[in-house]
């Protein structure tokens, strides 16, 4: 079956432009997480989305980062103005239910580099 | 807050040795506790995972043991393979309250095994 899917895979991207990531979970996954995996930090949880609402938004590091996620299914990560400091690779789960006990499924990841 | 401190890699061993990589956690209430590994060129994957005190999580000869008195999660396997090299990250989520299930994550273990 389909898990699930990010895109682009890698994005290379001038400082200042803006940039959109895509995640597509699994099907019938209400649970969805972005991270950002990066050398210097780590894995580190930016979102959450239970259906189309973001209850924890704690994660994310500034307001040029922004996420919406549309029909409880597909997630768009928008970094405005970006900088160097965001280059990472942005991970995306989904997992059945935001129980804690529940594994979460990851995407391949984007890797964005600025230059 | 939640945090997982993870042994400092990388770590290099030869083929059918025995492995130990440590994994202590700091969290309110009782999270679950995850171990992720990530193969070269992959995503990240769940290994195993153990949902409360005294529970044994085991998958492909790997095994962690759920240490609530010690607040640890070590994860062992009696004999390495080539085919073991990845990067391993420890975790942990809290189910309920305002966690949502994230995962909070260890810095990564790398490990390397010869033939």
């Amino acid at each position: 079956g389909a898990g699930v899917s990010q895109s682009p895979s890698n994005k290379v991207t001038e400082k200042g432009k803006d940039v959109e990531l895509r995640c597509d979970p699994i099907s019938g996954h209400t649970a969805l997480y972005w991270y950002r995996q990066s050398l210097g930090q780590g894995l580190e949880f930016l979102i959450y989305f239970q259906g189309n609402s973001a209850p924890d938004k704690s994660g994310l590091p500034s307001d040029r980062f922004s996420a919406e996620r549309t029909g409880g299914s597909v997630s768009t990560l928008t970094i405005q103005r970006t900088q160097q400091e965001d280059s990472a690779v942005y991970l995306c789960a989904s997992s059945p239910l935001p129980t804690g006990n529940q594994p979460q499924h990851f995407g391949d990841g984007t890797r964005l580099s600025i230059l | 807050g939640n945090s997982v401190t993870q042994m400092e890699g990388p770590v290099t061993l030869s083929e059918e040795a025995f492995l130990t990589i440590n994994c202590t956690y700091t969290a309110t209430g009782y999270p679950s506790l995850f171990w992720y590994v990530q193969y070269p060129g992959e995503g990240l994957q769940l290994l195993l995972k153990a949902t409360k005190a005294d529970d044994k999580g085991s998958n492909k000869g790997f095994e962690a043991t759920y240490r609530k008195e010690t607040t640890s999660f070590h994860l062992e396997k009696g004999s390495v393979q080539v085919s073991d090299s990845a990067v391993y990250f420890c975790a942990l989520s809290n189910a309920g309250g305002t966690s949502y299930g994230k995962l909070t994550f260890g810095q990564g273990t790398i490990l390397t095994v010869h033939p």
